[in-house]
C-alpha cells in the first residue's frame, strides 16, 4: 500500500526551538499539502505545492513557519521560533493533480507540544 | 469566517441503523466535495465525493447527498457497524485555480453495538 510518511510523529519542544517536520509523499504524486488540526479550528491548510512549485502559502504565519520541497520525494515544514500556540497535529498529504476522483492522501501526521 | 460547517460535533446510533452526517457550505464557487474519515492517531482517509453537476453518489454502505440550492450535503452510513465510529469531515474545493480542499471540523461519529 503506497503512503504517506511523516516524520517524526511525535515531538516536545521548548519555545523558541527550531521544529522541522519531514514528509515523504507517494511516489508520482505532484501535489503536497500542509495541514494543521487543532480543536478549535479543525483541519487549516497552511501551504501546498505542485510539482514542487509553492502555489498557496497564505494560510502559513510567514514569520515563523516556511515550508519547502528540495526534492519530488521531501517536503519539510519549519517553525523558528516555536511558540505554545503552534501546539497541533501537522499533516501533509499528497495526490495527483487536483486529485478530484479519489481526494488526497494523508500521511499519520505529526504531533507537536512546545512548552 | 468558516465555509464549511459541520454544526453537530457528535453523533451516537445504534448498529445495523442509519447514520447521517450533515455538512453545510457558504461558498457558492465550491463545485466539488468530499467526506473523509479519521481513527486515533491516523490521518483522515478518503472515503467518497461528489462532484455539483450530481446531486447522489453511492459506493456500498456510503451515499452522499448534495443539495446545491441549500448549500448542504449530508454522508449516509446504511448499516452502521461499530466499525465506522470515527471522525466524519466534510471538505469541498473550486475549480479554476484553487485545489485545495477546505474542510468543516468534524463530527465524532459513535456506534454502539
Amino acid at each position: 500500500d503506497a503512503r504517506v510518511t511523516q516524520t517524526p510523529r511525535h515531538k516536545v519542544t521548548e519555545m523558541g526551538q527550531e521544529v522541522t517536520m519531514r514528509c515523504q509523499p507517494i511516489l508520482g504524486h505532484n501535489t503536497v499539502f500542509w495541514y494543521r488540526q487543532t480543536m478549535m479550528q479543525g483541519l487549516e491548510l497552511l501551504a501546498y505545492f505542485r510539482n514542487r512549485a509553492p502555489l498557496d502559502d497564505s494560510g502559513m504565519p510567514k514569520d515563523r513557519f516556511s515550508a519547502e520541497m528540495p526534492d519530488a520525494t521531501l517536503a519539510t515544514l519549519k517553525i523558528q521560533p516555536s511558540e505554545p500556540r503552534d501546539s497541533a497535529v501537522y499533516f501533509c498529504a499528497s495526490g495527483l493533480d487536483a486529485g478530484r476522483d479519489y481526494g488526497y492522501t494523508f500521511g499519520s501526521g505529526t504531533r507537536l507540544t512546545v512548552v | 469566517d468558516q465555509q464549511v460547517k459541520q454544526n453537530s460535533p457528535s453523533l451516537s446510533v445504534q448498529e445495523g441503523r442509519i447514520s447521517i452526517l450533515n455538512c453545510d457550505y457558504t461558498n457558492s464557487m465550491f463545485d466539488y466535495f468530499l467526506w473523509y474519515k479519521k481513527y486515533p492517531a491516523e490521518g483522515p482517509t478518503f472515503l467518497i465525493s461528489i462532484s455539483s453537476i450530481k446531486d447522489k453518489n453511492e459506493d456500498g454502505r456510503f451515499t452522499v447527498f448534495l443539495n446545491k440550492s441549500a448549500k448542504h450535503l449530508s454522508l449516509h452510513i446504511v448499516p452502521s457497524q461499530p466499525g465506522d465510529s470515527a471522525v466524519y469531515f466534510c471538505a469541498a474545493s473550486a475549480w479554476g485555480g484553487s485545489e485545495k480542499l477546505v474542510f468543516g471540523k468534524g463530527t465524532k461519529l459513535t456506534v454502539n453495538p
